[in-house]
């Protein structure tokens, strides 16, 4: 089955700082989605960008899908960014949406 | 607006008991619907989709079943529970493939603790 895979698994940064968060997939998807799991269990919803470049406020996203990878860029963090990143991916001619196993954040004040 | 419930929030369980957790969709119809298991600390594994009433595909072979009564109501369900069903399950839809966006919308989940 396809393969997403998400890195770096873990990061630190101090607040203010910058970070890219990258998912790579290994076959051809119909969309793609950023998710922030916040510290009581909900997902929200970030960017759904099967293609192309999204900006909102501090985050961005950029997939580009013929090269098989997103990228997701957070800009001047903050202690209330820290959690867990996912990316989603639903596969070509399923409805199967599969995740990635994350990136944990952690800002430090 | 669309939104999706889910209930209980937590629960805890003895092992062998039975398992019902049920979730339902407002303000959409005909969506596809998504059942996901988060261990402690990991990512999400996908359960179980639906793509209409009665139409259940199963991702993971386990002592786990759903089930699609209405057209916006997936329930997931358990005969006997086992250590390793607990979890935080999440429930979750996108509009059918019908040529609009499929962006995915999650519930506020359940923690499920069996003991």
């Amino acid at each position: 089955g396809i393969q997403v895979e998400q890195s770096p698994p873990d990061l630190i940064l101090q607040e203010g700082a910058n970070s890219t968060l990258r998912c790579n997939f290994s076959d051809s998807v119909n969309n793609l989605q950023w998710f922030h799991q916040n510290p009581w269990g909900q997902l929200i919803n970030l960017f759904y960008i099967p293609s192309g470049t999204k900006q909102n406020g501090r985050l961005s996203a950029t997939t580009v899908a013929t090269e098989r990878y997103s990228l997701l860029y957070i800009s001047s963090s903050q202690t209330t960014d820290s959690g867990v990143y996912f990316c989603a991916v639903e596969l070509s001619g399923d409805d199967k949406i599969i995740f990635g196993k994350g990136t944990r954040l952690h800002i430090l004040p | 607006s669309q939104t999706i419930h889910q209930w209980p929030a937590t629960l805890v369980q003895p092992v062998g008991s039975p398992l019902s957790l049920e979730c339902t969709v407002e303000g959409t119809s005909n969506p596809n619907l998504y059942w996901y298991r988060q261990a402690a600390g990991r990512g999400l594994q996908l359960l179980f989709y639906s793509v209409g009433i009665g139409q259940i595909s199963s991702e993971v072979p386990q002592n786990l079943s759903a089930s699609r009564p209405q057209d916006r109501q997936f329930i997931l369900s358990s005969k006997k529970l086992l250590l390793s069903d607990s979890g935080f399950y999440l429930c979750a839809w996108t509009n059918a493939r019908t040529g609009a966006t499929y962006e995915q919308y999650f519930g506020p989940g359940t923690r499920l603790t069996v003991t």
